[in-house]
């Protein structure tokens, strides 16, 4: 069984700073994608990102990049300029690539806190 | 598109009390998922289903449990003989297979569910 540890249960960081959440992932496969979401407080959740796990090149989506390490089995989120809006939790998920495995198994969360 | 909703939002209930929760997902995908997040914690998967036919259930899917997606639209979740430890968000998630984002999954709101 695929399993996704998250080990900062809480992070801050300056407005307008840089800050790095860290996943690391456990999987027998090689086929499978992973994944950035934001739930922020009482508000559903949302993608913040998603990597591939064949492409080698880190995914981006504007102020949010990943650094992926297929070999190391970790998969972190960095979030350039950090704004506000950007506090909530963010979990970061694992997926199957195979045919009807495509649930997600999610790690515990880090709660990321704005400082003005 | 209207996005996921799910209804009640919050359910207050006593224990050994039957609850039923409903999920809309968007209109064209085929794929709705449910998940359960207790406090502190990442989603849970419980089940998921292409179009009306269940195809996978979680462990964490007790005899108690029941979910049904008839006709392939909407989805409900239905709880016999509440227990205190099913106090929880239900999460329901819907995707589209066959597309490019066929892997992203949209959450609704959630039924954040206490047991009394």
């Amino acid at each position: 069984a695929q399993t996704v540890t998250q080990s900062q249960p809480e992070m801050s960081v300056q407005e307008a700073e840089t800050v790095t959440l860290s996943c690391t992932y456990d999987t027998s496969e090689s086929d499978y994608y992973l994944f950035w979401y934001k739930q922020p407080p009482s508000r559903q959740m949302i993608l913040v990102i998603r990597q591939e796990a064949y492409k080698q090149q880190n995914a981006t989506e504007n102020r949010f990049s990943v650094n992926f390490q297929k070999a190391a089995k970790s998969f972190s989120l960095k979030i350039s300029d950090s704004q506000l809006g950007d506090a909530a939790m963010y979990f970061c998920a694992y997926r199957s690539g195979n045919f009807g495995n495509e649930k997600l198994t999610f790690g515990t969360g880090t709660r990321l806190t704005i400082i003005p | 598109d209207t996005g996921v909703s799910q209804n009640p939002r919050h359910k207050i209930t006593k224990r050994g009390q039957n609850v039923t929760f409903r999920c809309d997902p968007i209109s064209e995908h085929n794929r709705l998922y449910w998940y359960r997040q207790t406090l502190g914690q990442g989603p849970e998967f419980l089940t998921y289903f292409q179009n009306e036919a269940q195809l996978e259930k979680s462990r964490l899917l007790s005899d108690r449990f029941s979910a049904e997606r008839p006709k392939g639209s909407f989805s409900t979740l239905e709880i016999q003989r509440t227990e205190q430890g099913d106090s929880a968000m239900y999460l329901c998630a819907s995707s589209l297979e066959g597309r490019q984002l066929a892997y992203e999954q949209y959450f609704g709101p959630g039924t954040r569910l206490t047991v009394t």
